[in-house]
Parts: C-alpha cells; structure tokens; sequence
C-alpha cells in the first residue's frame, strides 16, 4: 500500500497567488516526520519544511507552511505568494520510527510538478 | 551550495565498465543514504548506512556495491549495470531522528 499519496501530478498557479500542494499518508507509528522537498529541473533536493507527529502547532518557513491535520493523516504544503522560481516538482516524504536508535529511511510519494505563471 | 558533494556529475559507461559513484559531507552525520530517481518518479531507496555500517539494502542486486569507508564518505561501485540501471542517483545523510536529510546534486548514470 502506498505510504504516502500526492494526488495532482500537476498543478499551476499564478505569480504573487497562493497555492496547496496535497498529501496524504499512511502509518501505523505514533512517531514519524513529514517532510517537503523541493526538486527543480537541475535535479537537486531541497529541503522545504518538517512536521513531526507529536507537534501541536503547524510548521512554517518563510513562504511555506505546513497543514498538518493528523487526524486525517494529511500534510499539505502552502507556498503563498508564488515566485517564478517555485516551478518545480514537489514531494512529501515520511520517515517512520523517528525516535528509535537506528536510522530510519525516507519514503516519498509521487510528486507533484508546480508551474508558476505571469 | 550543498553540503553533501557528490562526483561526478555526470557519468556515461558501457554494461561491461567497472565504476564508482563517490559521496562525502562534513556535518557529522552518522546516517548516509543512497537514493534512484528515474526520470518523472520519486526518490527510491536503495542503502542506508549508519555509523558506517549497512543497516538497510532495498534488495538491490548485486550489480550495485556501497561502501563507507569512514563516516564522512559513502561510494557506490557499479559493476556490469543495464541500460535500465540509467537514472539520477542521490546521495544523502542525516542526525538520526527527525532532521531531514541534506541531499547531494546527484550523478546522473546513462548506462550504454
């Protein structure tokens, strides 16, 4: 079963609008981080925003913010006011057993590609 | 700049060649990670490696060999691969826990 579902392969949003990026996923652990990354075409992964489970208020950076329902096992991604520079694909991620000693893997789902336009 | 630095960028071999694909970072991390991204899919994992030693092979054939051989480098050596082994291959490491993981610009393999 998938771990993690991003349901719009693709989406577009105009200069200076906000935007929502969906993701939802699928764990059985009480403790696990939801990340964002961001992938531009040069083809690096640029770390966006953390949600971790236990955290009671929803995380922000800068432009992004992070809907974290945990009831609904949903994190959606907020990027307000877009910029030229955000089109880019755009993954959520999740790593299990977060607080256990050993390192623990990154699980993405399937993307989502941003176009920002004048 | 990233902090994980990744050679080459780019590398074309024949299914006979013997290469290897180099990772190091100086953060201290103790969790190194190996990623394949075909073009249009996400990120799957491959190896994870934790305080030099494998913890995790996503049953990835033998082809494909890591090694870390201390805790600032991470190399992947490639042996006998096929035209579908041709993809970006990211390269990444971390605290444990929950800090995200600080990913190289990759290598990106054309295998002829």
């Amino acid at each position: 079963a998938q771990k993690i579902t991003q349901t719009q392969p693709g989406m577009f949003v105009q200069e200076k609008e906000a935007v929502t990026l969906d993701c939802t996923y699928d764990t059985s652990d009480q403790s696990y981080g939801l990340f964002w990354y961001k992938q531009p075409s040069s083809g690096e992964m640029i770390f966006l925003i953390y949600q971790g489970s236990y955290d009671e208020q929803n995380a922000t950076e800068g432009r992004y913010s992070l809907n974290f329902q945990k009831a609904r096992k949903s994190a959606n991604l907020v990027i307000s006011a877009s910029q030229l520079g955000d089109s880019a694909m755009y993954f959520c991620a999740m790593r299990e057993g977060i607080n256990t000693g050993t390192a623990s893997k990154l699980t993405f789902g399937t993307g989502t590609r941003l176009q920002v336009t004048l | 700049d990233t902090e994980v630095t990744q050679t080459p960028k780019h590398l074309v071999m024949g299914m006979t060649n013997k290469k290897s694909l180099k990772c190091e970072q100086h953060m201290g991390h103790r969790a190194m990670y190996w990623y394949k991204q075909k073009a249009k899919k996400p990120p799957e994992l491959m190896f994870v490696y934790s305080y030099e030693k494998l913890s995790i092979n996503e049953s990835v054939p033998s082809r494909f060999s890591p090694e870390c051989p201390n805790s600032s480098l991470l190399n992947l050596h490639l042996h006998a691969l096929q035209p579908e082994d041709s993809a970006l291959y990211l390269c990444a490491s971390s605290p444990r826990g929950r800090t995200p993981l600080h990913f190289g610009n990759g290598t990106r393999l054309t295998v002829t």
